[in-house]
């Protein structure tokens, strides 16, 4: 069964350093979404991107975060420079329909900032 | 912006009906949905209601939506220890284009 795949599942860095999670959503998917899940708290909505630009973002996106699909298979969440604040669960998801269809999520990047 | 709200726990025991409730705030979906969150594992679909529907039933699982006070819930019958999980109600929130999730329930089944 085809499935959202994340890498790393856990990343530990030092605050100010840049990071880089990546996802490979679904071949035939053209929804793609960042959510975070920092411990004990809502899974919120960072980032939607469509034919290869953002179509939303949230409060929380700021001009810290950028996302990129590089080539055809990648989808990319870059942290230029990070925060102890962002320490949480970072889930990737693909849809087929936008968010009025089935979004699959990835297992998850676990960042620490330290 | 949508919101939706859920409580954060509910224990249960094993071979009793679990009720996890959850609000919303924007009416205008065509779906609501049900997601299910294992440990250590992503988020994962569990069921879904068109909004012009009351109630599915799918297997163990009875979903019931009162548009009128925007109220979902989701029952889970004869509840086993495997059915311990986080599940989210979420809500495609239009304005956005993005599903919003609710806090999360903690459902633990005792055995």
């Amino acid at each position: 069964e085809p499935e959202v795949t994340q890498t790393p599942s856990h990343q530990v860095t030092q605050m100010g350093q840049e990071v880089i999670l990546r996802c490979v959503p679904i071949s035939n998917h053209l929804y793609f979404y960042w959510y975070r899940q920092i411990l004990g708290q809502k899974v919120e909505f960072l980032v939607s991107f469509y034919n290869n630009e953002i179509s939303e973002k949230s409060e929380i996106f700021d001009d810290q975060f950028s996302v990129e699909r590089p080539d055809g298979s990648n989808f990319t969440l870059k942290i230029r420079s990070t925060k102890l604040e962002d320490s949480a669960m970072y889930f990737c998801a693909s849809s087929e329909r936008g968010a009025t269809g089935e979004l699959f999520f990835g297992e998850g990047s676990r960042l620490t900032v330290l | 912006g949508e919101d939706v709200e859920q409580s954060l726990f509910l224990s249960v025991r094993e071979g009793d009906s679990s009720v996890i409730n959850c609000t919303y705030t924007d009416s205008s979906s065509t779906y609501l949905y049900w997601y299910k969150q294992e440990p250590g594992a992503g988020l994962q679909l569990l069921t879904y209601i068109f909004s012009n529907m009351d109630m599915k039933q799918d297997q163990r699982l009875t979903v019931l939506l009162n548009k009128k006070d925007k109220h979902l819930s989701l029952r889970i019958a004869d509840t086993q220890t495997g059915d311990s999980a986080i599940y989210f109600c979420a809500d495609p929130d239009t304005g956005r284009r993005a599903l919003t999730f609710g806090s999360g329930t903690r459902l633990q089944v005792q055995p």
